[in-house]
């Protein structure tokens, strides 16, 4: 069964300093893959999305994450952390061949220090 | 820039009560979904519609019915609220043959 899982419902970093935020999945069709980020009692923002094309995918604020198949893992990263990254942050992978449906990882607070 | 807005921030609904959440996208995409969204289970979806008036459940059905009789709005209804679906409402809507959804501001619910 395909799945999603984010390493980490908690990630703490310091300001300033890089960002990792762990996505792996199991997909058994070629995957498509996203990044959405949660603000506090806010919907769910579209970071940045894999659809085939460059691996190295680059996204808004300053995200960006690389496909890497082998690993099946889509991490996200930002090399210099602002106190406003903090939020939640969803990785999600299309479902089989399904036209409609994505899989969602639990999600992960990401929480900067000062 | 895609708007997709859904009626109500915050409700407190009484168990047993009618519940009604509406959605609604100005971008003329086909398909809109309803997800539930609890601390720890991340986004679980409820309902989804592919088209007016056409719809396919998703993991989580029981307790709710969805409507569709526009292309632009899509309502998720509660027949009879419990505690157990005191929780956060996410709307998303998403054009044919793209992957990308598009998220409205939430509603949470609480149902005492």
């Amino acid at each position: 069964a395909q799945s999603v899982t984010q390493l980490g419902s908690h990630v703490s970093v310091s300001e300033g300093a890089l960002v990792l935020l762990r996505c792996n999945y199991s997909s058994s069709v070629p995957p498509y893959l996203f990044w959405y980020v949660q603000y506090p009692n806010q919907g769910l923002q579209l970071l940045l999305k894999y659809t085939s094309a460059a691996t190295l995918v680059k996204g808004i604020n300053g995200f960006e994450a690389e496909f890497k198949k082998s690993e099946t893992s889509f991490h996200l990263t930002k090399p210099s952390a602002h106190m406003s990254d903090a939020a939640e942050y969803f990785c999600a992978v299309r479902l089989g061949d399904s036209n409609y449906q994505l899989i969602w990882g639990a999600g992960t607070k990401l929480i900067i220090k000062p | 820039d895609v708007k997709v807005t859904q009626s109500s921030r915050y409700l407190v609904k009484r168990t047993g009560e009618k519940v009604f959440l509406e959605c609604v996208q100005d971008m003329d995409h086909e398909n809109m979904f309803w997800y539930r969204q609890d601390p720890g289970l991340g986004l679980r979806l409820i309902y989804f519609s592919y088209d007016v008036k056409m719809k396919e459940k998703g993991d989580i059905p029981e307790g709710y019915s969805v409507s569709r009789e526009k292309k632009e709005r899509f309502s998720l209804i509660l027949e009879s609220a419990s505690t157990n679906q005191t929780s956060m409402y996410l709307c998303a809507s998403r054009r044919g043959g793209r992957y990308e959804q598009y998220f409205g501001p939430g509603t949470r619910l609480t149902v005492t």
